[in-house]
């Protein structure tokens, strides 16, 4: 079974800086996707990025970048300019690509809550 | 932009009795999920649906839980005597073609059993 693990509980930056979130993952499998969702205080659970562990390329999304480390099984989220809007738990998330035609679980790790500082 | 609505917001139940918490998911996704945290927890992934049945389930997903497609546009999770431990944020999801698609979730249902 997949593991993910993130080993920072709570992080904090200033507004204007970087942050970096870390996780780690555990699984046999050699095709498989890796998300960052972002948990504001509403509660909802909104996708912030995705990779693809096939792309050597690490994916970008405007202020949102990743650093996918496939051998070391590392895929950490870099947050430039922070801004007070992004204040929320971040949570790293796998979904293997066997049946891909059929719903595939994601499994989460724990989230590290994130405060910006004005 | 489409997303994914869930009802209501926050249910309060007592210990033994048997709540229904709705979604509608995205009108053509097809692929449905219902996943569950527990305050201070990670996420957990209860089930998943598609055409019209369960493609997966975890170890959480027991008896007392069951998942239903009613009408078309509804995604249900029916918990039966529920008990302390169901106290948890649910979450449904849904996806348009499963694994290749991103998940969308919706708000949340706040269920706590009393």
């Amino acid at each position: 079974a997949q593991t993910v693990t993130q080993s920072q509980p709570e992080m904090s930056v200033q507004e204007a800086e970087t942050v970096t979130l870390s996780c780690t993952y555990d699984t046999s499998e050699s095709d498989y996707y890796l998300f960052w969702y972002k948990q504001p205080p509403s509660r909802q659970m909104i996708l912030v990025i995705r990779q693809e562990a096939y792309k050597q390329q690490n994916a970008t999304e405007n202020r949102f970048s990743v650093n996918f480390q496939k051998a070391a099984k590392s895929f950490s989220l870099k947050i430039s300019d922070s801004q007070l809007g992004d204040a929320a738990m971040y949570f790293c998330a796998y979904r293997s690509r066997l049946g891909e035609t059929s719903g595939s679980r994601l499994t989460f790790g724990e989230g590290t809550q994130l405060t910006v500082n004005p | 932009e489409p997303e994914v609505t869930q009802t209501p917001s926050h249910q309060v139940t007592q210990m033994g009795q048997e709540v229904i918490l709705r979604c509608v998911p995205i009108s053509n996704h097809l692929y449905f999920y219902w996943y569950r945290q527990i305050l201070g927890q990670k996420v957990e992934f209860l089930v998943s649906f598609y055409n019209n049945e369960i493609s997966e389930k975890s170890e959480i997903f027991d008896d007392q839980f069951s998942v239903e497609r009613p009408d078309g546009s509804n995604f249900t999770l029916k918990i039966r005597s529920t008990k302390l431990e169901d106290s948890a944020m649910y979450f449904c999801a849904s996806s348009e073609l499963g694994a290749l698609t991103e998940a969308f979730f919706g708000q949340g249902t706040r269920l706590t059993v009393v």
